[in-house]
């Protein structure tokens, strides 16, 4: 089973400041199965990036993913007092199906 | 719109057996690749996917639980239901239903809390 490895645990840093969120795959991931999640507290999950570098729906192009093999990251251009969050990144093996999660990053406000 | 929603007991004693029922709009699990996967968090900790069932009625484990879970589906109902046997405290958890496309959760319940204790 593959395990996916994020780093930093936490990252502190200022509203406007760049975010880069690293994502650490024990084998190989294909990129089209490599997706990014944002959750606040008390809510659940929500898609952020999906296929290594695709925005979901309604996501703010200052998210972008990028990456391949077993390395991916989330890049966050500018943060915003919206964007402090915990941050998984997610990844799918077909068969047979099965779904890993990272972790966590925890974005706090420094 | 998708919407899903979770529910079920919010305490089960050790031993027990869990019964979660996820009821969903916005799509039918009739609808060819149409699937909905649960997914729970303990306390401050990760994301650990349990089980996924799709609209031909495949099911799907996670490896270290199967033994444990049974994943069905209520397609008049809208409703998938999961039951977990043998419940400890480890796993208290607050377990989310999601419509899964593929390889992505992208949308999802609001989650309901299950504590496991005597």
């Amino acid at each position: 089973e593959t395990v996916l490895t994020q780093s930093p645990g936490t990252l502190s840093l200022s509203p406007g400041e760049r975010a880069t969120l690293s994502c650490r795959a024990s084998q190989s991931v294909r990129t089209s199965f490599l997706a990014w999640y944002q959750q606040k507290p008390g809510q659940a999950p929500r898609l952020l990036i999906f296929a290594t570098s695709s925005r979901a729906t309604g996501i703010p192009d200052r998210f972008s993913g990028s990456g391949s093999g077993t390395d991916f990251t989330l890049t966050i251009s500018r943060v915003e007092p919206e964007d402090f969050a915990v941050y998984y990144c997610q990844q799918y093996w077909s068969s047979p199906p099965t779904y890993t999660f990272g972790q966590g990053t925890k974005l706090e406000i420094k | 719109q998708v919407t899903l929603k979770e529910s079920g007991p919010a305490l089960v004693k050790p031993t027990q057996t869990l019964r979660l029922t996820c009821t969903f709009s916005g799509f039918s699990l009739r609808t060819s690749g149409m699937r909905v996967s649960w997914i729970r968090q303990p306390p401050g900790k990760a994301l650990e996917w349990l089980a996924r069932i799709d609209w031909d009625d495949d099911k799907f484990y996670s490896t270290s639980l199967k033994t444990r879970l049974t994943i069905s589906k209520d397609t008049s109902k809208n409703q998938v239901v999961l039951t977990m046997t043998n419940m400890d405290p480890v796993d208290t958890a607050t377990y989310y239903c999601a419509r899964t496309d593929g390889g992505i959760f992208d949308d999802w319940g609001q989650g309901a809390l299950v504590t496991v204790s005597s």
